[in-house]
């Protein structure tokens, strides 16, 4: 069965200091990947996907993620945080059977931006 | 384009009884899926339509149903509340590409008492 693995529950980093937030993924097939975040009583915020070719994709807000399949990974980074990134940030890989999809989340990785 | 809306964004209901959240995707999206969010289990899938079927359906119980309608509107139905439905109940749509991205709306919180 696919299953997603944040290991840090909670990241705490600097305004202006680089980011990387890890996610590590177990499905069988080609991945479809995705990284969401989540402001306080909010939804989830689509920031980047990956389906296929480039493997490091650029996403909105100034993030970006690297897919290496050799790891199973698909790490999201930003060069510099901003206070606003203080959020919850969810890994999820899409899972495609037949013609059904879904997602399966990771647990999050809450980032705290110090000033 | 207008985003995923869900209504209603809050909800307060006592144990036994029923309710229905409703769902309103992205014009165009065909797929509706929905996910309960809590802070034990974290993000949870429930069950995916396309085209007024179920496509696919997560591990919950028969007291969580769903319908999806000619327009792609949807709505997810819980039968006989427990305290543990208290979640933030997520709807996502997503174009008609297989594997697609999926679009989230506000959240439902449903709090039973």
């Amino acid at each position: 069965a696919q299953s997603v693995t944040q290991p840090d529950i909670h990241i705490t980093v600097s305004e202006g200091a680089s980011l990387e937030l890890r996610c590590n993924y177990s499905y069988g097939a080609t991945p479809y990947l995705f990284w969401y975040v989540q402001s306080p009583g909010q939804g989830l915020q689509l920031l980047l996907k990956y389906f296929s070719g480039d493997t490091l994709v650029q996403g909105i807000k100034g993030f970006e993620a690297e897919f290496k399949r050799s790891q199973s990974s698909f790490n999201l980074r930003k060069p510099s945080v901003h206070w606003s990134d203080a959020a919850e940030y969810f890994c999820a890989v899409g899972v495609v059977t037949g013609t059904a999809s879904k997602l399966t989340f990771g647990t999050g990785t809450r980032l705290q931006v110090t000033l | 384009k207008a985003g995923v809306t869900q209504t209603p964004r809050y909800l307060i209901k006592t144990r036994g009884q029923q309710v229905t959240l409703s769902c309103s995707p992205i014009s165009g999206h065909r797929s509706v899926s929905w996910y309960q969010q809590t802070p034990g289990q974290g993000l949870q899938f429930l069950f995916e339509y396309f085209s007024e079927t179920q496509r696919n359906k997560g591990n919950f119980p028969g007291r969580f149903s769903g319908r999806q309608f000619s327009n792609s509107r949807s709505e997810m139905n819980v039968s006989t509340l427990e305290l543990g439905d208290s979640a933030l109940y997520l709807c996502a749509s997503s174009p008609p590409v297989l594997g697609g991205a999926q679009y989230f709306g506000p959240g439902t919180r449903l709090l039973v008492l």
